[in-house]
């Protein structure tokens, strides 16, 4: 079965520093790799995609990921996180040819400390 | 592109009652439609996939009787809730896909509470 893995369910960092929120997908067909964020109380907003190319990424707000494929991940970068970036991120993958389906990651919560 | 509207933002509604919530994608036909359900701290459910003019596909566990999904038309997918109780209290999410492609695009999302 699909699986998709956030290792970490709440991380805090300093406001001003470096965030690596990881996300592990079970092998299988080709994935298209996504990051979301959720605000509390708010829908989930896009942060970045992969489907080809490229294996390091660019979102929006700053932050960028990286697809491994020989370790089944797709890690979530930013160099220097602020207040506001404190929510929770949901990594998800859909495997081509495998209906298409959105599999989701249980979460991870950041904390930013001032 | 690819804005997706839900109605209403929140509802509160007495044990018993059915309410109605409503996913439009706003300037994109919609092939399919994705109905999720959230609990606080916790990830996105998926409850079932709609697709226009054909009856909703249910995940395992979830209710169909009392999830009723109708995706009436490229545009427009409905949720009703039927004779809520206060263990259907939760954030409903629902997402759309343009064509066969991976991509779904969210709504902001619902909160029911069922006091």
């Amino acid at each position: 079965a699909q699986s998709v893995t956030q290792p970490d369910i709440h991380i805090t960092v300093s406001e001003g520093a470096s965030l690596e929120l990881r996300c592990n997908y079970s092998y299988g067909a080709t994935p298209y790799l996504f990051w979301y964020v959720q605000s509390p109380g708010q829908g989930l907003q896009l942060l970045l995609k992969y489907f080809s190319g490229d294996t390091l990424v660019q979102g929006i707000k700053g932050f960028e990921a990286e697809f491994k494929r020989s370790q089944s991940s797709f890690n979530l970068r930013k160099p220097s996180v602020h207040w506001s970036d404190a929510a929770e991120y949901f990594c998800a993958v859909v495997y081509y040819n495998a209906g298409n389906m959105l599999t989701f990651g249980g979460g991870t919560r950041l904390m930013v400390k001032p | 592109g690819a804005v997706v509207s839900q109605h209403p933002s929140r509802v509160i509604c007495k044990s018993g009652t059915s309410v109605k919530i409503e996913c439009r994608s706003l300037d994109f036909q919609a092939t399919t439609m994705f109905w999720y359900r959230q609990f606080p701290k916790k990830s996105l459910m998926l409850m079932a996939t709609s697709n226009e003019g054909s009856k909703a596909t249910y995940e395992q566990g979830v209710e169909k009787d009392k999830f009723l999904i109708n995706h009436a038309s490229l545009t427009l997918s409905t949720l009703t809730v039927t004779s809520a109780h206060p263990e259907d209290s939760s954030f409903y999410i629902c997402s759309a896909r343009r064509g066969e492609g991976p991509e779904q695009y969210f709504g902001p999302g619902t909160r029911l509470t069922v006091t």
